[in-house]
């Protein structure tokens, strides 16, 4: 069966340490890795993409690898601070043009970093 | 930047009534989709349109239909309401030339009694 599974649903670190945060996932074969962060209440926000072709992706200070060999996408968080706790959702996209792009999503990790 | 937009942001209804959900994509999106998270759940996608046709279909129950407008803004128009309907229901857009990312809106909380 298809299965997307993201590492402990509660991952507490403290303030301006790295979060790693894992995503693996079975019988997919995704175009794309998105990973979107969703505060309680609120519309996930898209925070980094990266295609099948692509390794590692940065922007500021979010990092994002793919490995499509062992099927898992590390998202990292460098120098964390407080106002990135949320939940962090990874999403698959299956899109290579013959359909449009429904995600399937992750049940998230909830990230808590204290000061 | 203008967002996706969606209305109402709240919605209380009885078992066996009829609600409808609106969402207005951001500007020159063209595509739409819809998803429904249950409490603690992960968003579970429903249907997408693109240029006003359905594009894909998901888990959405019978009772449940949807469409794209011309100005490209969708309606869920969900009918003998359960229980279990109870949820947050999210629209988002992208664009068709460029599809890669969905942008989300800020839900509609549907609670049914």
């Amino acid at each position: 069966s298809q299965k997307i599974e993201q590492n402990s649903e509660a991952l507490n670190i403290q303030e301006g340490k790295t979060a790693t945060l894992t995503c693996n996932y079975t019988n997919y074969s995704p175009a794309y890795l998105q990973w979107y962060r969703q505060d309680p209440g609120r519309g996930p926000v898209f925070l980094l993409l990266i295609r099948e072709n692509e390794k590692e992706k940065r922007k500021e200070r979010l990092k994002v690898t793919f490995d499509t060999t062992l099927k898992q996408s590390l998202f990292h968080i460098t120098a964390s601070q407080p106002a990135d706790s949320a939940t962090y959702l990874c999403a698959l996209d299956l899109y290579r043009g013959s359909t449009l792009g429904r995600l399937y999503f992750g049940r998230g990790t909830q990230l808590t970093v204290w000061p | 930047a203008a967002g996706v937009i969606q209305s109402p942001r709240h919605l209380i209804k009885e078992k066996r009534e009829t609600a409808t959900l609106k969402c207005y994509p951001i500007p020159r999106h063209d595509t739409v989709y819809w998803y429904q998270q249950g409490p603690g759940q992960d968003p579970q996608f429903l249907i997408s349109f693109y240029e006003k046709m359905q594009s894909d279909k998901g888990s959405i129950p019978d009772r449940f239909s949807a469409q794209q407008f011309s100005d490209y803004h969708s309606e869920l128009n969900m009918s003998s309401l359960e229980l279990g309907d109870s949820a947050l229901y999210f629209c988002a857009s992208s664009s068709g030339q460029t599809k890669e990312t969905q942008y989300f809106g800020p839900g509609t909380r549907l609670l049914v009694l």
